[in-house]
């Protein structure tokens, strides 16, 4: 059974930083493409980002709004994906999901998600 | 980028009713067009991929067409479970969301 468990998250004030990490379980991590999605509250859905497997060389892709202030990265051998944030905004607030692309393909259709983490940026 | 709009934001159904929900994309997507279901307080669900195809164990009540640049998802018979926010999202290049449709009582 596929798992995905997000931590990390809590509240940290405006400019502040914070690692979101994302425990993967139940399939081949290292075979995978992995994204994260986020959700402001009572907002929709907005994708954050998205990182290829080692293999295919890492690729990593941003959605604009979070370019240059957060990074993705994965460890294989933990089977862990991790989302690094710097420069926390009050528009960062949000529940943070990661999630599989389905067939382990770098086309981003999101089969499994994870419970979510909640990050509140505020003083 | 490209701009996901979905129509309506919000609609009032009842069990048994048809209900269907349009996502439209500013350019041609091909056919790269997602439909995922979520309900309050859960994480979204993958539903209809690649525009017509339904995911692995969802209901067959549920169904997806179209391509370029014009979308339809449908539920035939609505369920009480199936009232939740459907979004569609693309990833022609990036991905992209829609806004979400509410269907409720």
């Amino acid at each position: 059974e596929v798992q995905l468990v997000e931590s990390g998250g809590g509240l940290v004030r405006p400019g502040g930083s914070l690692r979101l990490s994302c425990a993967a379980s139940g399939f081949i991590f290292s075979d995978a493409s992995m994204s994260w999605v986020r959700q402001a509250p009572g907002k929709g859905l907005e994708w954050v980002g998205r990182i290829k497997t080692t293999t295919d060389g890492g690729t990593i892709d941003y959605a604009a709004p979070v370019q240059g202030r957060f990074t993705i990265s994965r460890d294989d051998s933990k089977n862990t994906l991790y989302l690094q944030m710097k420069s926390l905004r009050s528009e960062d607030t949000a529940v943070y999901y990661c999630t599989t692309h389905r067939g382990y393909s770098w086309g981003s259709v999101f089969d499994y998600w994870g419970q979510g983490t909640l990050v509140t940026v505020s003083s | 980028d490209i701009q996901m709009t979905q129509s309506p934001s919000s609609l009032s159904a009842s069990v048994g009713d048809r209900v269907t929900i349009t996502c439209q994309a500013s350019q041609d997507i091909r056919n790269y067009l997602n439909w995922y279901q979520q309900r309050p307080g859960k994480a979204p669900k993958l539903l209809i991929y690649d525009a017509s195809n339904l995911e692995t164990g969802v209901p067959s009540r549920f169904s997806g067409s179209g391509s370029g640049t014009h979308f339809t998802f449908t539920i035939s018979s609505l369920q009480p479970e199936d009232f939740a926010t459907y979004y569609c999202q693309e990833y022609d290049s990036l991905p992209f969301f829609g806004p979400g449709t509410k269907v409720d009582i």
